[in-house]
This record gives C-alpha cells, structure tokens and sequence, in this order.
C-alpha cells in the first residue's frame, strides 16, 4: 500500500534555532501533499496545502514565513520551523493522497524546543 | 468553512460492549467522512470511510453510518476488545477532492478488560 514517510520521527532543538521535517511519499507520486500540527490531547489542525512546484497555500493563522514549506519534487515535501520557540514543540504530521485512495499520513515527527 | 464537531470527548467501556462515536458536520457539500484511529506518538490511521452517496458502511466490527440531511455520522465499534483503546477521529472532506480533511476534536476510548 501506499506509504508517506517523515523524517526525522523526533526531534529536540534549542530556541531561535531552525529545524527541517521531510514528507517523502515513497511509492507514489504527490502534487499534493498536507501539512498539520497536533498539540498534545487536542486534535490535527492543517496548517498549509503543499503544492509541487508552486507555493504553498497555508490556513488562517498559521505564519507563512514561520513556517517554511517547499515541495520541489513529486515525492518531497520540507516543513521548516523557522526561529523555533518553545510554543512550536507539537507533533507535526504530513499526509498525501496516492491518485484516487484515501488520504495517507505519515507517522509525525514531534519537536521540542526548549 | 467546514466545521466538524466530535462527541463524547472520553468513552470508557468494558471489554463485549459496543462503543458509539458521533460527529457532525457543517458543510452540506463535504461528501467523504473518514474515521482514523491514532495511538499514542503515532500517525493517524484509516478504520473506515463513507462517501455520501451510502448511508452505512461495515467492516467486521466496525461500522459507521451517515445521515446527510442531518449532517451527522457515527462509529459503531461491537464486541470492543482492549487493543481497540485509542483516540478516534473523525474528518469531513470538502467536495474539491484534493485530500484536505477538516478533523473532530477526537474520542479517547478506554475498553476495560
């Protein structure tokens, strides 16, 4: 079946740094790939629509030049949190729909800022 | 935009008991209601999912039943069994087909043993 890997699964960084999250489909090409954010006992909230070879379309709320999304191949997805604070520590979770399947979604990747 | 609301937020049942999960939605054009189940540190995964033109879908234990008129649709677990606890949600997806889902607020289901 259709598979959607992140990398890396974790991930603990220092405040004002940067970290990068992948969103590899890795049997199936995605045009289309989506972004969302889980703080702890809520539930997923999109935060931007990744669109290969185009920007982004982020949802309302979410800071575009916070978080730095890039979709330069079929296969890749990149999510930067740029000048990560500790408010940003959440599971991020990646999802992309091979052709006329259901949506599939990646295992998450939580961050921690301290 | 598309509002999805999920009830009961906690659902604690014993082990043989059947375990029911409501949702509604707000937009009358969504035609696709996923259910994920979602372990802890995990990903969400697909149980079960009805496009609107079916008002019930089973798989096994599981089943799940949609009203369109009242823009409601529920998750019927029978003969629950420990492995099922987990956080359940729900999701209504718009009718532009690109894969964006709107998620409920999600059900933790404790099944006691």
């Amino acid at each position: 079946g259709a598979v959607v890997s992140q990398h890396p699964s974790w991930v603990i960084c220092k405040s004002g740094t940067s970290v990068k999250i992948e969103c590899r489909s890795l049997d199936f090409q995605a045009t289309t790939m989506f972004w969302y954010r889980q703080f702890p006992k809520q539930s997923l909230m999109l935060m931007a629509t990744s669109n290969e070879g185009s920007k982004a379309t982020y949802e309302q709320g979410v800071e575009k030049d916070k978080f730095l999304i890039n979709h330069a191949s079929l296969t890749l997805s990149t999510l930067t949190v740029t000048s990560a604070h500790p408010e940003d520590s959440s599971f991020y979770i990646c999802s992309a729909k091979p052709g006329a399947n259901v949506l599939t979604f990646g295992a998450g990747s939580r961050l921690t800022v301290l | 935009g598309e509002n999805v609301e999920q009830h009961p937020s906690t659902l604690s049942v014993q082990e043989g008991d059947s375990a029911v999960i409501k949702c509604t939605y707000s937009d009358s054009a969504s035609n696709y209601f996923p259910w994920y189940k979602q372990e802890l540190g995990k990903g969400p995964q697909l149980i079960i999912d009805i496009r609107s033109n079916v008002g019930e879908k089973k798989d096994q234990r599981i089943a799940v039943t949609l009203n369109k008129t009242a823009k409601h649709f529920s998750l019927h677990i029978t003969e629950t069994q420990p492995e099922d606890s987990a956080v359940y949600f729900c999701a209504a997806s718009p009718p532009s087909n690109t894969g964006k889902l709107i998620f409920g607020q999600g059900t933790t289901l404790q099944v006691k043993p």
